[in-house]
């Protein structure tokens, strides 16, 4: 079954604000990872972050990770219209990794 | 962009006949996943594959039978196609490291719909 589950479900902001999702998990897990999708595209990683780290940043992307709420965030400041786009969280299961619904977002001008 | 290779990018077929959608790598990876996406359900994996004829099963595994005899590609078989197979099928493959999974690196989609 899918381990990840995104909030909200959709997401629509202005430019220059920040944009927050978060991801729920159920089980134990070894990394966390966040994808984005843009329209009609295949999926991109942006970040991984391992059990053992509580926050890692990339660019303008932060993540957090509290294995104790088995929940993450992703933060993305500064939006632009370009981070238009649906964004995923995954959580691996051994060999896999198993993704949320996600969270679409958008960035109006 | 990883090299990844779907094909056909499109597909229209007719409920019954069997279907064969391709994934094609140059990077060399081992592990190689499908996974369908539709809309309120997001990426559900069907198959994945851990190396040359070693494959096992996801979640939504029922319809469907994949194959790897080459490290490069792995085929995603519908046996007999129905309406609820119609959907976006995308190829994925990653690397293990310390036996964690590390990131996938995704194709471009096959968009195939069932009539």
């Amino acid at each position: 079954s899918q381990q990840g589950e995104e909030d909200p479900q959709a997401l629509s902001i202005q430019e220059g604000e920040n944009a927050t999702m978060n991801c729920s998990y159920k089980t134990s897990i070894n990394n966390l990872q966040w994808y984005r999708q843009n329209s009609g595209r295949g999926l991109v990683h942006l970040i991984l972050i391992r059990s053992n780290e509580r926050e890692k940043h990339s660019g303008r992307l932060r993540v957090t990770l509290d294995t104790s709420k088995k929940s993450s965030s992703l933060l993305i400041t500064a939006s632009r219209a370009a981070d238009t786009a649906s964004y995923f969280c995954a959580t691996d299961s051994g060999y896999a990794l198993n993704f949320g619904k996600g969270t679409s977002l958008l960035v109006t001008p | 962009d990883a090299g990844i290779t779907q094909s056909p990018r499109h597909k229209v077929t007719e409920t019954g006949t069997p279907v064969t959608l391709r994934c094609h790598q140059t990077e060399n990876h081992r592990y190689m996943y499908w996974y369908r996406q539709d809309p309120g359900h997001g990426l559900r994996l069907i198959h994945y594959s851990y190396g040359v004829k070693d494959t096992d099963k996801g979640e939504v595994s029922d319809g469907y039978s994949v194959s790897r005899s080459k490290t490069e590609d792995f085929l995603l078989t519908l046996e007999s196609a129905t309406s609820s197979q119609t959907s976006v099928y995308f190829c994925a493959i990653s690397e293990l490291q310390a036996r964690r999974a590390t990131e996938a690196f995704f194709g471009q989609g096959t968009r195939l719909t069932v009539v």
